[in-house]
């Protein structure tokens, strides 16, 4: 089992849609968790992190945690064809102290126009 | 605040061929580095560490290597690229945990 797991995509959405995704993690002690956006050719850029139980909002994204199942949520509420690109989830592995972090294989999506 | 540079950006290698990919960070010290590599399509690996000079862990065994001969300096290298090898190389650091900060990337091709 991967520590970290994304479903591949593509998910499309319309514009102005809510666009929802998903990863879920096998480590329940895992703590703290990242969202990056990757354009693409470009390298990933960090969007929102989120360390505790419930929502955390920015402008128009929502990461949501719940440690109990081990899934972490990203919602893109009124998505614009410029949030088209993969979305990576990640987790620091707990096995070192070096703050490395494990990624998802990523989310690619698609808004339509 | 914090800047971080790689290079090149792209490039093509023949097989066999020595490798040198270089990163630098600016604007804090004694940061973690890290190297990973993303294959087409596919997520991000982790290949090497360094939470400090000449302290390099390595993740996957390969014919890659990395050094770090300054506190904001890593390089990546390799003796003899293979096929393989191809891929978008991207540096990152971090302060000890928490976010990382990726470099640019830099694309190689490997013919």
């Amino acid at each position: 089992q991967k520590e970290v797991e994304q479903n591949s995509g593509p998910l499309s959405v319309p514009e102005g849609a809510i666009a929802s995704l998903n990863c879920t993690y096998s480590d329940r002690g895992s703590q703290s968790f990242f969202w990056y956006r990757q354009y693409s050719g470009k390298s990933p850029e960090l969007i929102m992190f989120i360390y505790s139980n419930g929502d955390k909002e920015d402008g128009r994204f929502t990461a949501q945690l719940n440690k109990a199942s081990q899934y972490v949520s990203l919602l893109i509420r009124d998505s614009q064809p410029s949030d088209s690109a993969t979305y990576l989830c990640a987790s620091p592995s707990r096995s070192s102290n070096t703050g490395k972090l494990i990624f998802g294989q990523g989310t690619t999506l698609q808004v339509k126009p | 605040s914090q800047t971080i540079h790689q290079w090149p950006a792209t490039l093509v290698q023949p097989v066999g061929s020595p490798l040198s990919l270089e990163c630098t960070v600016e604007g804090t010290s004694n940061p973690n580095l890290y190297w990973y590599r993303q294959a087409a399509g596919r997520g991000l690996q982790l290949l090497f560490y360094s939470i400090g000079i000449d302290q390099i862990s390595s993740e996957v065994p390969q014919n890659l290597s990395a050094s770090r001969p300054q506190d904001r300096q890593f390089i990546l290298s390799s003796k003899k690229l293979l096929l393989s090898d191809s891929g978008f190389y991207l540096c990152a650091w971090s302060e000890g945990g928490g976010e990382l900060f990726f470099g640019e990337g830099s694309r190689l091709t490997v013919l």
